[in-house]
């Protein structure tokens, strides 16, 4: 099993450019989740889905943000325009199951600078 | 909403020193997770525990889940430098949440 796949792993950008990240889930898994990671502030859940439907997106910082998942074996999360404030890890993670349930398998990260 | 609350945020210890990282939720949880992070690295998960009162081990750590469904605790015995990098709790009722994270440094 190749796990959860992320890419790119790494993105470096400037204000205001529009930056897209994409999560491929383990197979089989029908829960995918959208984390956000700092020093600051933690590993914070930003949003997830559930068999493709967003569940919960309360954690999206604001309108600048947006995830798709237009199925089964892939999603995006979106920001436009970007903020240096945005730099952070970004993690996918995908479990069987709803949020309360299984264990999450987190992908590798896309670290993410914004000049 | 429910909050779950992790403590101490570092902790660095002699390698061969015991750990210990805490957790508690605001609300009565379903079951609680622990991962670990390496540096650099991504979330991994360790252990599920379930029942009111349970304790498992996995080798030198042992996980407790509170007899209230409230509180966790991670104790690590005697660590190793094999043991750095970040412990988080996550608890589940409903939804899942993370917490802070607790950072382990261990000293050669």
């Amino acid at each position: 099993d190749a796990g959860v796949i992320q890419s790119p792993r790494h993105e470096v950008t400037e204000m205001g450019q529009e930056v897209t990240l994409r999560c491929k889930p383990i197979s089989g898994h029908n829960s995918l989740f959208w984390y956000r990671q700092t020093m600051m502030r933690g590993l914070e859940l930003l949003i997830y889905f559930n068999n493709n439907v967003p569940i919960d997106d309360s954690g999206m910082p604001e309108d600048r943000f947006s995830a798709k998942m237009p199925n089964a074996s892939f999603s995006t999360l979106k920001i436009q325009p970007s903020e240096p404030r945005d730099s952070a890890v970004y993690f996918c993670a995908s479990s069987r199951g709803l949020a309360g349930g299984g264990t999450q398998y987190f992908g590798p990260g896309t670290r993410l600078l914004v000049l | 909403g429910q909050q779950v609350m992790q403590i101490p945020q570092y902790q660095h210890v002699q390698e061969g020193e015991d750990f210990t990282t805490y957790c508690n939720s605001s609300t009565t949880l379903s079951n609680i997770q622990w991962y670990k992070q390496r540096p650099g690295g991504h979330p991994v998960f360790l252990i599920q525990l379930v029942k009111s009162g349970e304790v498992k081990k996995q080798k030198r750590l042992t996980f407790q889940f509170g007899e209230a469904k409230k509180n966790s605790s991670l104790h690590i015995t005697a660590t190793q430098t094999t043991d750095v990098g970040t412990y988080f709790c996550a608890g589940n009722n409903n939804d899942m949440r993370f917490g802070a994270g607790t950072r382990l440094t261990v000293k050669p």
